[in-house]
């Protein structure tokens, strides 16, 4: 059973720029969370996605979106990157959406550092 | 809203301690809670939950108790080795909801 991966492992971008970082889920799970860690802070939840489609979002603004594709794997994409955008960005897979009953998988996270 | 709140770190234990981490929480319904690991360079692990009061959840040794009275979840370990060394984070979900809360996460650092 593969876990969740997660590309690059490490990202360095300047401001304006645009990105997009890359997560795989695990084997048969259709449900993908996105999360941004500030450093010295727990993660804050940015988005999900439930079979293709946003099934939530956080507070973050619109330059923050993502996709699922149809094998569940999914991109998050920032645009015009701030230097506050400097963090750890973290995937997380689970079977269904809510998590009441569910436990999410993480990947290793991507850091993106904004100059 | 919904909040969580740890112990500020970091916390330093010598092998063997015993290890408390307080977390408390508001919620304004009956949420599910959660303890996740972060070891050094890594992403989350699920440690442990706990979905309804009196609940207790354990694993690896790490047990916390569902207190609803208190609002509270703290996380207990006997003996902590050197290999827990490792932020831990508190966190919550709502009822149905897919949208966590976390806490701001405790360093645990233990010494040989």
């Amino acid at each position: 059973e593969t876990g969740v991966t997660q590309s690059p492992t490490h990202l360095i971008k300047t401001r304006g720029q645009q990105v997009t970082l890359r997560c795989s889920s695990q084997s048969g799970h259709n449900t993908v969370s996105w999360y941004q860690q500030a450093l010295g802070q727990g993660p804050q939840f940015i988005f999900q996605y439930y079979r293709e489609e946003e099934n939530g979002r956080g507070n973050f603004p619109p330059r923050f979106s993502g996709l699922q594709f149809p094998n569940y794997s999914s991109e998050l994409n920032v645009n015009a990157l701030e230097l506050d955008d400097s963090a750890l960005y973290l995937c997380a897979s689970s079977l269904e959406a809510s998590l009441r009953q569910e436990t999410q998988y993480f990947g290793p996270g991507t850091r993106l550092l904004v100059l | 809203g919904n909040s969580v709140t740890q112990m500020e770190g970091p916390v330093t234990l010598s092998e063997e301690a015993f290890l408390t981490i307080n977390c408390t929480y508001t919620a304004t319904g009956y949420p599910s809670l959660f303890w996740y690991v972060q070891y050094p360079g890594e992403g989350l692990q699920l440690l442990l939950k706990a979905t309804k009061a009196d609940d207790k959840g354990s694993n690896k040794g790490f047990e916390a108790t569902y207190r609803k009275e208190t609002t509270s979840f703290h996380l207990e370990k006997g003996s902590v080795q050197v290999s827990d060394s490792a932020v831990y984070f508190c966190a919550l979900s709502e009822g149905g909801s897919y949208i966590p809360t976390f806490g701001r996460g405790t360093s645990l650092i233990v010494h040989p």
